[in-house]
C-alpha cells in the first residue's frame, strides 16, 4: 500500500497568484499523478510524473499553468498559475502500489483550493 | 481514448442490495477498478477486475465481463455509511497508464 499525505489541505489564493501543492508518498513510486476534481464531478487527470523526466500533460492542460517538480521517488510539487476563479477545486495527488495480482491506484485527501 | 458511462445517482433502502453498472469503450484494457468517495474525502480503492468474472470482499463483489465492455459493483446488506460516490476507472493495455475515471454515481442510502 501507499500512504500519501498533502500539504495544504486547502487555501483561499487571490487570483493572479499562484499555489504550490506538495505530495509526499510514504515509500518509493516509480509513477505519480496529479488529478482535478470539481466538487460533485469526476476526476480529471492533470499529470503523470515520472522521477527524472518531464512530466506528461493531458490533452487541455499545460506545463506553463501547472509546473510540476518530480525531485526523488517520494515527493512531487504541483504549481497552478496565475490563478483564476476557474482553477477552484480540489486537487488530488497519487500513485500506485501493488497489491499481489492486483494494482491499486492510492490517492492523497486533497488541496481545496479557493480562488477569489 | 477512454470513456465510460454509469449511473448518475442511485437510492436504496438499508439492508437491501443494490448494483451500481458501468460500460466503457476504451482502445486498449488492463482492468476495471471500482473507487468510493465520500463527501469531502479521497477515493478510496474498492476492487478491481483484470479477468471475467465476480471478485468479492465482504459486502462488496464486482463483476466484469470483458466481451461486453462491462462491469458492476454489487453492494449488500447496504448501510448508512455505504451513502457515497462510486467511481469505475480503467487503464488501457499499456498498464503503466493512470486510470481514467468514469462521473460517478452518487449512492444514496435511506431508512
Amino acid at each position: 500500500s501507499a500512504v500519501i499525505s498533502q500539504k495544504p489541505s486547502r487555501d483561499i489564493c487571490q487570483r493572479g497568484t499562484s499555489l504550490t501543492i506538495q505530495c509526499q508518498v510514504d515509500s518509493q513510486v516509480t509513477m505519480m499523478f496529479w488529478y482535478r476534481q470539481q466538487p460533485g464531478q469526476s476526476l480529471t487527470l492533470i499529470a503523470t510524473a515520472n522521477q527524472g523526466s518531464e512530466a506528461t500533460y493531458e490533452s487541455g492542460f499545460v506545463i506553463d499553468k501547472f509546473p510540476i517538480s518530480r525531485p526523488n521517488l517520494t515527493f512531487s510539487t504541483l504549481t497552478v498559475s496565475n490563478l483564476s476563479p476557474e482553477d477552484s477545486s480540489i486537487y488530488l495527488c497519487s500513485a500506485w502500489g501493488d497489491r499481489g495480482h492486483q494494482e491499486t491506484q492510492y490517492f492523497g485527501p486533497g488541496t481545496r483550493l479557493l480562488v477569489l | 481514448g477512454q470513456s465510460l458511462e454509469q449511473p448518475s445517482e442511485v437510492t436504496a433502502v438499508e439492508g437491501a442490495i443494490v448494483q451500481i453498472n458501468c460500460t466503457y469503450q476504451t482502445s486498449g484494457f488492463y482492468g476495471l477498478s471500482w473507487y468510493q468517495q465520500h463527501d469531502g474525502g479521497a477515493p478510496t480503492f474498492l476492487s478491481y477486475n483484470a479477468l471475467d468474472g465476480l471478485e468479492e470482499t465482504g459486502r462488496f463483489s464486482s463483476f466484469l465481463s470483458r466481451s461486453d465492455s462491462y462491469g458492476y459493483l454489487l453492494l449488500q446488506e447496504l448501510q448508512m455509511k455505504d451513502s457515497a460516490s462510486y467511481f469505475c476507472a480503467v487503464r488501457d493495455w499499456k498498464g503503466n497508464t493512470p486510470l481514467v475515471f468514469g462521473k460517478g454515481t452518487r449512492l444514496s442510502v435511506i431508512a
